[in-house]
């Protein structure tokens, strides 16, 4: 139980275009899920917190207008980086809070390079 | 904000050995700390969790401990196999809002 999916799991765009980044939690209600960034040999950084039916909070120095954030449901949240550059190619994985309080489910990642 | 550290360098250690990592953290004791493995380009896979008023949580061949005195926290793999070789992350509550903050993380090598 408490698996949570991403998708694409790696995707490659041209600089100026936006992509979309799916996160689902597969068989549990998340009210709350997480976006962070990974860059290569460091550790995650924490982007943005999702609650279901509300705005996202962003961490600073996080661009909200940027990186746009929609948890529509209790099983999906969405990350669209906008208008990507290649200082945005990271890996974007997103978590959720499952059943048992304070444990994070993580996706397995997504892979973006911004040519 | 919590700094964490892991030592960064990676640990090598024989099959059947101990393996023995290290967290530190620089300001208030968090109220539960975690423990994170992570494969290359995948995400975390949660192992462990220890509350600020436990001294030390074991699941099968994990052991944590978590001294607050000390600021630190330490992972234990005993009977260590080839198949235990990863990252391994700690993260810190950020105040019980179920934010966690992640240290850098220590990769470790099993040898055959």
């Amino acid at each position: 139980g408490a698996v949570v999916s991403q998708h694409p799991s790696w995707v490659i765009c041209k600089s100026g275009t936006s992509v979309k980044i799916e996160c689902r939690s597969l068989d549990f209600q998340a009210t709350t899920m997480f976006w962070y960034r990974q860059f290569p040999k460091q550790s995650l950084m924490l982007m943005a917190t999702s609650n279901e039916g509300s705005k996202a909070t962003y961490e600073q120095g996080v661009e909200k207008d940027k990186f746009l954030i929609n948890h529509a449901s209790l099983t999906l949240s969405t990350l669209t980086v906008t208008s990507a550059h290649p200082e945005d190619s990271s890996f974007y994985i997103c978590s959720a809070i499952g059943p048992v309080y304070n444990e994070q489910f993580f996706g397995p990642g997504t892979r973006l390079t911004v040519l | 904000s919590q700094k964490i550290e892991q030592n960064s360098e990676a640990l090598n250690i024989q099959e059947g050995k101990t393996a023995t990592l290290t967290c530190n953290y620089t300001n208030y004791s968090p109220a539960y700390l975690q423990w994170y493995r992570q494969d290359p380009g995948r995400g975390p896979v949660f192992l462990l969790l220890i509350r600020e008023n436990e001294k030390e949580k074991r699941k099968e061949r994990l052991k944590v401990t978590f001294d607050t005195t000390l600021k630190q926290s330490l992972f234990h793999i005993t009977a260590s196999q080839p198949a235990d070789s990863a990252t391994y992350l700690c993260a810190l509550d950020e105040g019980g809002y179920q934010k966690v903050t992640f240290g850098t993380g220590t990769k470790l090598q099993v040898i055959p």
